[in-house]
C-alpha cells in the first residue's frame, strides 16, 4: 500500500527541538522528493522545504533556513524533519508529502501535531 | 517569499460552477507552468486536484479544471457537489528551488 506514515503528536516546551518522522511504503523511497509543509491552527499551508532522499540534498524556504533540518534514512525509507528553538507560534500540524520534480505532491501523510507550550 | 493571493471564500449552488483565482507575480505563477491545486477537508491532509496548471491526476473528477493567464491561475469546479465543500490551496514554483502556497479559499456549497 502506497502511503506515508508519520510519527505521533508531540508536546514541547519553548526553546526545545522536535523531530518528526515520515515512513514511506509501497514505492521506491529514493525516486521522489519529500516535502514538509506545516499548517498552524485555522491557517493556510506553508512550505518548509524538501529533501531528495536519493542524495540527501535539501532546499528550504528562506524563513526556515538555519532553523530546520531535514534528513533521511534510506535503509528504512524514512524522512525526518527537525525544528529547533521552538516558539509558541510553531504550534501546527506538520505534513510530509511525496514530491515530483515538477513541484507537486500527490501523496501526503496524515500530519503530526506539534504543540509548543510552557 | 509572499503567499499567493486567493479569495477567502467562494460559493455556489449544487450543479453550478465556481472559479477560484490564485494571483502571484512573474517570479512564480507567471514564470513557470508549475501551478498545482489542493483540496483539503477539515482535519484531513491536502489532496492533489490539479498539477502543472491543468493536469488532472487519475481519480480526480473531470469537473475540476485548471488554467493560467499571466500571473493568475484559476481552478474551476463545474457541477458543484456537496462533497466539493472544502478549502482549496494553490501552489507555485517560485524559482531557486522554492515553493509558495496560496492563502486558501473556502468553498461553500449552498
Amino acid at each position: 500500500q502506497v502511503q506515508l506514515v508519520q510519527s505521533g503528536a508531540e508536546v514541547k516546551k519553548p526553546g526545545a527541538s522536535v523531530k518528526v518522522s515520515c515512513r514511506a511504503s509501497g514505492y521506491t523511497f529514493t525516486a521522489y522528493y519529500m516535502h514538509w509543509v506545516r499548517q498552524a491552527p485555522g491557517q493556510g499551508l506553508e512550505w518548509m522545504g524538501r529533501i531528495n532522499p536519493n542524495n540527501g540534498v535539501t532546499n528550504f524556504a528562506q524563513k526556515f533556513q538555519g532553523w530546520v533540518t531535514m534528513t533521511r534514512d534510506t535503509s528504512i525509507s524514512t524522512a525526518y524533519m527537525e525544528l529547533s528553538r521552538l516558539k509558541s507560534d510553531d504550534t501546527a500540524m506538520y505534513f510530509c508529502a511525496r514530491g515530483f520534480s515538477n513541484w507537486y505532491s500527490d501523496l501526503w501523510g496524515r500530519g503530526t501535531l506539534v504543540t509548543v507550550s510552557s | 517569499q509572499s503567499a499567493l493571493t486567493q479569495p477567502p471564500s467562494a460559493s455556489g449552488s449544487p450543479g453550478q460552477s465556481v472559479t477560484i483565482s490564485c494571483t502571484g507575480t512573474s517570479s512564480d505563477v507567471g514564470g513557470y507552468n508549475y501551478v498545482s491545486w489542493y483540496q483539503q477537508h477539515p482535519g484531513k491532509a491536502p489532496k492533489l486536484m490539479i498539477s502543472e496548471v491543468s493536469k488532472r491526476p487519475s481519480g480526480v473528477p473531470d469537473r475540476f479544471s485548471g488554467s493560467k493567464s499571466g500571473n493568475t491561475a484559476s481552478l474551476t469546479v463545474s457541477g458543484l457537489q456537496a462533497e466539493d465543500e472544502a478549502d482549496y490551496y494553490c501552489s507555485s514554483y517560485a524559482g531557486s528551488n522554492n515553493l509558495v502556497f496560496g492563502t486558501g479559499t473556502k468553498v461553500t456549497v449552498l
